[in-house]
């Protein structure tokens, strides 16, 4: 079946560094990836995607990459924000579902000035 | 573009009563909306599907007659709890699948419903 293990948090970080969260998964088939974040008290925004192996996503100084041959999707950034302070949900989305994404459990990172 | 809002985005009401919460997708036709809750500091869980026209999907363990879900029109979906309890106090996401672009799913804001 299809499931989404990311890194437990709280992640706490001072700003300007570098940031690593943990995902991996399982799936059948060809999936597509995903990276959500969470504002406080806000739904979620789409910070990056990869359809297929060895696709990078990026936005906003954000990266993941799409590895097949270890099932990961390991978000990055090389100098963070305090206002990239948020909760960051790592997704799939089966090749064979009607669209439908299996979420990870989700990383709150703090950023401290 | 690509934008779901969701109504009310904050509600409180007591137990025993009924409350609906919509979801609209403004500029584009959703032929699938998802609804999803989420507990303090955890993740979201997909609660229904629905497709325009059709009845919903739901996931194993969410009661479909206590959460009714309509989804009547390709722009709106409605998510009623019926004789709401304290228990049901949470957060409500909505989504909607846009099927004739790329078939990405995009979020409403969310509705913090809180049951007295």
């Amino acid at each position: 079946g299809n499931s989404v293990t990311q890194m437990e948090g709280p992640v706490t970080l001072s700003e300007e560094a570098f940031l690593t969260i943990n995902c991996t998964y399982t799936a059948t088939g060809y999936p597509s990836l995903f990276w959500y974040v969470q504002y406080p008290g806000e739904g979620l925004q789409l910070l990056l995607k990869a359809t297929k192996a060895d696709d990078k996503g990026s936005n906003k100084g954000f990266e993941a990459t799409y590895r097949k041959e270890t099932t990961s999707f390991h978000l990055e950034k090389g100098s963070v924000q305090v206002s990239d302070s948020a909760v960051y949900f790592c997704a799939l989305r089966g090749g064979s579902t009607l669209g439908r994404l299996y979420f990870g459990r989700g990383t709150q990172l703090t950023v401290w000035p | 573009g690509a934008v779901v809002s969701q109504h009310p985005s904050w509600v409180i009401c007591k137990s025993g009563t009924s409350v609906k919460i919509e979801c609209r997708s403004l500029d584009f036709q959703a032929t699938t909306m998802f609804w999803y809750r989420q507990f303090p500091k955890q993740s979201l869980m997909l609660m229904a599907t629905s497709n325009e026209g059709s009845k919903a999907t739901y996931e194993q363990g969410v009661e479909k007659d206590k959460f009714l879900i309509n989804h009547a029109s390709l722009t709106l979906s409605t998510l009623t709890v019926t004789s709401a309890h304290p228990e049901d106090s949470s957060f409500y996401i909505c989504s909607a699948r846009d099927g004739y672009w790329g078939y990405e799913q995009y979020f409403g804001p969310g509705t913090r419903l809180t049951v007295t």
